[in-house]
């Protein structure tokens, strides 16, 4: 059974300070991998997604960067956070059917 | 740019009645539109699907209907239990990128 695990389960960070998320699946090699923010009480905006290992799309830029160093992990990141980057931050994966599967999220607060 | 809008931020519904969601959505090209369950504090789930390749898709008390004329697609849920009370998004777009709606918080009551 395939499994998704996201690290940290929950971080409060400084404006200014770096910031680095962490995505694991096992279970399932190949994955297509995706990373989610989604606003306390709104929608969910896709922010990158990768087929393959070192290569990463951007799908909005919100001064956040992502990595894929190893077939099952996924790792999003910036050098300085923003207020606006608080929230709920989800990695997902999918078979290459399209459904995806989330992980549990890190909550994100940025003061 | 593209858009996905649902229409009903908010939905009640007596336990045992059916509840209707509604989007819309602007990207012709989309091809793929799937709908997820967020429950409070909590991740998502992937409820169903449906391709454009066809304009309904049942799956137990799940059905999801496709216009693509008038680029509109739904989600029923027949015989609503409390269990089904949560955020419900969907979602339109391709194989790898997808863009959401900003959720029908459906409450069923008892």
């Amino acid at each position: 059974a395939q499994t998704i695990h996201q690290w940290p389960v929950a971080e409060i960070k400084a404006v200014g300070s770096p910031l680095s998320l962490g995505c694991t699946i096992k279970g399932k090699s190949s994955p297509n991998l995706y990373w989610y923010w989604q606003a306390t009480g709104g929608t969910l905006q896709q922010l990158f997604y990768s087929i393959t290992v070192g290569q990463v799309e951007s799908v909005v830029q919100l001064n956040l960067s992502a990595s894929r160093p190893k077939d099952d992990q996924f790792i999003l990141s910036t050098e300085k956070l923003l207020l606006s980057h608080s929230g709920f931050y989800l990695c997902a994966w999918d078979r290459g059917d399209a459904e995806q599967f989330f992980g549990p999220g890190t909550r994100l607060t940025v003061l | 740019g593209e858009k996905v809008e649902q229409h009903e931020s908010t939905l009640s519904v007596r336990e045992g009645d059916s509840a209707v969601i509604n989007c819309t959505y602007t990207d012709t090209a989309s091809s793929y539109f799937p709908w997820y369950k967020q429950e409070a504090g909590k991740s998502l789930h992937f409820v169903i699907d449906i391709r454009s390749n066809v304009d309904r898709k049942q799956s137990q008390r799940l059905t999801v209907l496709l216009d693509k004329k008038a680029k509109r697609f739904s989600l029923h849920i027949t015989a609503t239990q409390p269990e089904d009370s949560a955020i419900y998004f969907c979602a339109g777009g391709d194989a790898y990128k997808v863009i959401f709606g900003k959720g029908t918080h459906l409450h069923v009551l008892p």
